[in-house]
């Protein structure tokens, strides 16, 4: 089945250690979005690649990056995690910018410890 | 700019009882309308969305809702709830025209009991 997934599920690192996310998708859509969900609050959007084009929220930390090698795989890189930044991060994909509907991964739980 | 109001941010319910989750929003230019579901450390999954045409949406696992424009809400409901609903539900638009950002309420945690 096509789908989005998330590696991994589960995430432990230690404050200010690097890390990256790993988001890949069967679909072949062109844009794919990062979401950051903290506990008991909405999801909310830190970023979206369309194709290769770059579109940062106006409130994303600087401590947030992106990448996307190619179609079917997008990273996010935090690089220096505070203990704020713990949350459940989610992965979507979206056929176009204008499509209404998004395809979401089941979420990576970043610990930070 | 758009916003998304879920007023209860925990509904409990009996098995085979019907519930309602509230959800208002507010926006200057036309919306379209979804609500998600979140079981336990899993992703968002589309229960059912307006876009256009009839007000009553009917979506998967037995769910609907209704578009109201006057009142500006877009409440779920289910005549008869299984335990397996017990999730969290997200109320969320997106601008008819252009980007599809897609905008969040703080979400409905419902709790079935037997």
């Amino acid at each position: 089945d096509a789908m989005v997934i998330q590696n991994p599920r589960y995430q432990v690192t230690q404050f200010g250690k690097p890390v990256t996310l790993s988001c890949s998708q069967t679909l072949n859509h062109n844009v794919m979005y990062w979401y950051q969900q903290k506990s008991s609050q909405a999801p909310k959007l830190l970023f979206h690649y369309y194709d290769k084009d770059f579109n940062n929220e106006a409130d994303t930390p600087d401590n947030f990056q992106s990448r996307r090698p190619n179609t079917s795989f997008c990273f996010l890189d935090i690089r220096s995690p505070g203990l704020g930044d713990a949350a459940m991060y989610l992965c979507a994909t979206s056929r176009e910018r204008t499509s209404y509907e998004q395809y979401f991964g089941p979420g990576t739980r970043l610990t930070v410890t | 700019a758009q916003s998304v109001t879920q007023l209860d941010s925990q509904v409990p319910v009996f098995e085979e009882a019907p519930v309602e989750l509230r959800c208002n929003y507010s926006s200057s230019v036309s919306v379209y309308l979804f609500w998600y579901v979140q079981y336990p450390n899993q992703g968002l999954q589309l229960l059912l969305k307006y876009l256009s045409g009839s007000t009553l949406v009917k979506g998967i696992n037995g769910f609907e809702a209704e578009f109201n424009k006057s009142q500006t809400s877009f409440h779920l409901r289910k005549p008869s709830v299984h335990i397996s609903d017990t999730a969290e539900y997200f109320c969320a638009v997106s601008w008819v025209m252009g980007f599809q950002k897609l905008v969040f309420g703080t979400g409905t945690r419902l709790l079935v009991s037997p």
